[in-house]
């Protein structure tokens, strides 16, 4: 696609429920990266895949979270028994090997009531 | 990875040149200055990045003194479009072919009329 693709773009969803958040990156980025930024703050680095694999998972905050990737292509977060301090906004962003640039989707606003 | 230290926030008014200072006293041999513009409710994206001396396209100048230890970021003649939250990154982008994209809480700015 033209650009990294997230869905859904808002989710609201009830405090101990499972979520699926995805990211399509552009196509033929080896490289994708979630991030997790809590209203007003910083991005906070989650994990980031090389082809299908993740070398780095050291950012997830729980054991609640995981994410894979396959085809080197979509990846898929799930936040399992959800808490309201996983309410944030979850951004995706892709890269091309050997690439500077990092392109990021328009993230997914989570709210867990 | 370098950390890296930069101003909570700044102010300016439009039509001013705005230089935000970023501190990477760590940083290694390999390692390139990426700076990253993020506007309310949308990724950041890729401004400028460079590895020594200066740099400069439509959008902004990134100098860089002989030591690597600091780098500032000069943005020319702001208007109120340029109030977004400022991100330096510092980092091998050869590493692996992939490195971590680890971001501060960045510099806030905010272009008054």
């Amino acid at each position: 696609g033209a650009g990294v693709s997230q869905s859904p773009s808002n989710k609201v969803t009830e405090k101990g429920k499972d979520v699926e958040l995805r990211c399509d990156p552009i196509s033929g980025h080896t490289a994708l990266y979630w991030y997790r930024q809590r209203l007003g703050q910083g991005l906070e680095f989650l994990i980031y895949f090389q082809g299908n694999s993740a070398p780095d998972k050291s950012g997830l905050p729980s054991d609640r979270f995981s994410a894979e990737r396959t085809g080197e292509s979509v990846s898929t977060l799930t936040i399992q028994r959800t808490q309201q301090e996983d309410s944030a906004v979850y951004l995706c962003a892709s890269r091309g090997q050997g690439y500077t640039e990092a392109f990021f989707g328009q993230g997914t606003r989570l709210t867990v009531v | 990875l370098a950390k890296t230290t930069q101003p909570i926030s700044m102010d300016s008014y439009e039509g001013q040149e705005v230089n935000i200072t970023c501190s990477h006293n760590n940083i290694a041999t390999n390692d390139y200055i990426t700076w990253y513009q993020q506007f309310p409710s949308q990724g950041p994206r890729f401004i400028i990045q460079g590895y020594k001396t200066k740099v400069t396209n439509e959008v902004a100048s990134l100098f860089i003194p002989a030591d690597r230890k600091s780098s500032t970021l000069s943005l020319p003649r702001v208007s109120l479009s340029d109030t977004a939250v400022y991100y330096c990154l510092v980092g091998d982008k050869f590493s692996g072919g992939y490195n971590k994209l680890i971001f501060g809480a960045g510099t806030r700015l905010a272009v008054h009329p």
